[in-house]
Order: C-alpha cells, then structure tokens, then sequence
C-alpha cells in the first residue's frame, strides 16, 4: 500500500520570500502524484498533477513541483509567497490507472505567512 | 456553477445516535467520492459510487457505516450507533467521469463530526 510524508506540520515564511513544501511518498512504482490546497471554509483545490512525463509540473497560482524518483519525493515551490497563499497544503499519491480516485494523502502542511 | 456541496458544516451527535451526512456533486457530475479525516491524520477513501451503484467500498468500516447516491438527489453518508471515534472530517468528491480515466476529483468543503 503507499503512503504519503509531509514532515512539516506547520511553515511559516514572509510575504515575498520563496517557499518549498516537502513530500515523500512511498509506492512500489511511479504513483500519481497531487499537491491540493485548502482555505478555511473552503474544499480541497488541486493545485497540480504528475502523471508521467516531464518531471517538472507547473500547476495554478504559480506553484510548481518537481517529482524525483530517486528521492521519492514530490516537493511543492513557489519562488514568491502572497499573503492569500496561507493555508494548509496536502501531497497525495494514487496508484495508476482504474483505481486512482483511491487518493492516499499526507496530514498536511499549514503555511502561514508574514505580511 | 456551484462547487460540490457538503451539509450540514457541522453535525454534533451524542453516542448511539445515527449521522447522515448530505454531499451534491457538481452539476454534471456523476461520480462521488467520500473520504474521512481523523485527527492528525491525512484523508483516507472510503467509497466511490456512482448514481444508484456502489463502486467501491473497500474502505469503509465493516460496520455501522453505510452510502448511497440515489438516482435523484445527494449522496448520503449514514453512520448508525456513532462512537467517539466516529468524530472526524468528512469529505465528498465528485467527477464528471470515472477518476481513473484522469478526470479531476472536485472536494467539497467538508463535515466536521463531533461525537460527545
């Protein structure tokens, strides 16, 4: 079965500066991998996806991840954090093909940010 | 275009009594998906069904716990007898098609269970 690793509970960066929100994931092979964000009040939004090909995905609002499989790891970046960026932030993995609404994600990542 | 919506927000039930938790999809969308979140914990899947059939159930308790997306009207999350470990996020999901076929998941925004 796999399994999903934020190791940062809560990050806490300033307005401007740049962010890296990290995720390791365990999957006997190459899993799909998601990055969500929620707001307070708010659904799960996808931010961005990796399926296959180019290991450097550009998702939404500017956010981009980079999957490195000798690393098992799917890490978020943003090079310039916005006050509406705070919220909490959730890596999932899915195994590939029919059963892939059988998302398995981390406990998540608050970012908070200083204006 | 409404988002997927999930009543009541909130839902405080005492121990023995049952829960029923209300989730419609986005309009167009035939495909739901419930996943629950302990405290501390990540989401996890419980059912994936899709209008008037359950898909799969592979991580639903065996217990207590049941779905059902009738042919009109929301899905329905029921939990009967609900215990203190019951008390949990609950969220919905739904797609237009099948997610395997890489069709994106749309969350609702949740139900906060407390079991006193």
């Amino acid at each position: 079965a796999q399994s999903v690793t934020q190791p940062d509970i809560h990050i806490t960066v300033s307005e401007g500066a740049s962010l890296e929100l990290r995720c390791n994931y365990s999957y006997g092979a190459t899993p799909y991998l998601f990055w969500y964000v929620q707001s307070p009040g708010q659904g799960l939004q996808l931010l961005l996806k990796y399926f296959s090909g180019d290991t450097l995905v550009q998702g939404i609002k500017g956010f981009e991840a980079e999957f490195k499989r000798s690393q098992s790891s799917f890490n978020l970046r943003k090079p310039s954090v916005h006050w509406s960026d705070a919220a909490e932030y959730f890596c999932a993995v899915a195994a590939p093909g029919a059963g892939s609404y059988q998302l398995t994600f981390g406990k998540g990542t608050k970012l908070s940010v200083i204006p | 275009n409404a988002g997927v919506m999930q009543n009541p927000r909130h839902l405080v039930r005492r121990r023995g009594q049952e829960a029923r938790l209300r989730c419609s999809p986005m309009k167009g969308h035939s495909h739901v998906y419930w996943y629950r979140q302990l405290p501390e914990e990540g989401l996890k899947f419980m059912v994936y069904l899709q209008k008037e059939n359950i898909i799969d159930e592979s991580g639903m308790p065996k217990e207590r716990f049941s779905a059902e997306f009738p042919k009109e009207g929301p899905s329905i999350l029921r939990i009967q007898q609900v215990v203190r470990g019951d008390s949990a996020a609950y969220f919905c999901a739904s797609s237009q098609g099948p997610s395997g076929n890489n069709e994106k998941l749309f969350f609702g925004s949740g139900t906060q269970l407390s079991v006193l």
